[in-house]
């Protein structure tokens, strides 16, 4: 059983647009939201991560924003560039982070 | 470097034909994981380990062993692999949690065909 859903499947944005992915989960033990960037042939490697007593964290162009009422949280590219070009997979683990549980991933596209 | 090392890359193997995939860590890691990513299905977990002689079972165990009997290391174990098994394998390394950004850190994968 999933226990985190992630969507859309797949997406295309144009240069300078805004990606958002979204997720969404049903444990409420769950307090710890890695964001993860693979790129063809390589292994995911973490992005961005949140706790959920915060709503908002941002690094250079990525942001999550993390809605704990509604228990989802999604990742936003702005400025999306064709380097950002890759498959993104969102997470959630209890607080030590021992087993995390993915999203199937969300392939992106930015078209120059 | 910090980092996790597979091996090997690619294998070809035959229905039945017992193999292991390797997995070592320089980071001193506690946390070690062996997951599988096919396509539409995102990263499913196979095993984790907490610590050295600890293993706890992902969400597809089965037709899979590991084990780990150093630190360093949790290899795979396909006892009798079948064509079911064909995937691309990753393993990854972590240390529990403190503040807003850890996570484990991911080997480069091995592509496993099993004919």
């Amino acid at each position: 059983q999933q226990q985190v859903k992630q969507s859309p499947q797949s997406l295309i944005v144009q240069k300078g647009g805004i990606s958002i992915i979204n997720c969404a989960y049903e444990n409420t033990a769950f307090d710890y939201f890695p964001w993860y960037q693979q790129f063809p042939g390589k292994g995911p490697a973490l992005l961005i991560a949140i706790r959920p007593d915060v709503s908002e964290k941002k690094e250079g162009r990525f942001t999550i924003s993390f809605n704990k009422s509604a228990k989802q949280f999604s990742l936003h590219i702005m400025d999306s560039q064709p380097g950002d070009s890759a498959t993104y997979f969102c997470a959630a683990s209890t607080h030590s982070g021992y087993a995390l549980n993915f999203g199937k991933g969300t392939s992106l596209l930015v078209t120059p | 470097e910090a980092q996790v090392t597979q091996n090997p890359r690619y294998l070809i193997t035959v229905t039945g034909k017992k193999l292991t995939v390797t997995c070592s860590q320089n980071m001193n890691h506690e946390y070690m994981s062996w997951y599988r990513q096919d396509p539409g299905l995102g990263l499913r977990q196979i095993y984790y380990s907490m610590n050295v002689e600890v293993t706890d079972k992902g969400d597809v165990p089965e037709g899979y062993k590991v084990s780990r009997k150093e630190k360093r290391n949790f290899p795979l174990i396909l006892e009798s692999p079948s064509p079911n098994q064909t995937s691309l394998y990753f393993c990854a390394s972590s240390s529990p949690g403190t503040g807003a950004h850890y996570g484990y850190t991911f080997g480069s994968g091995t592509r496993l065909t099993v004919v």
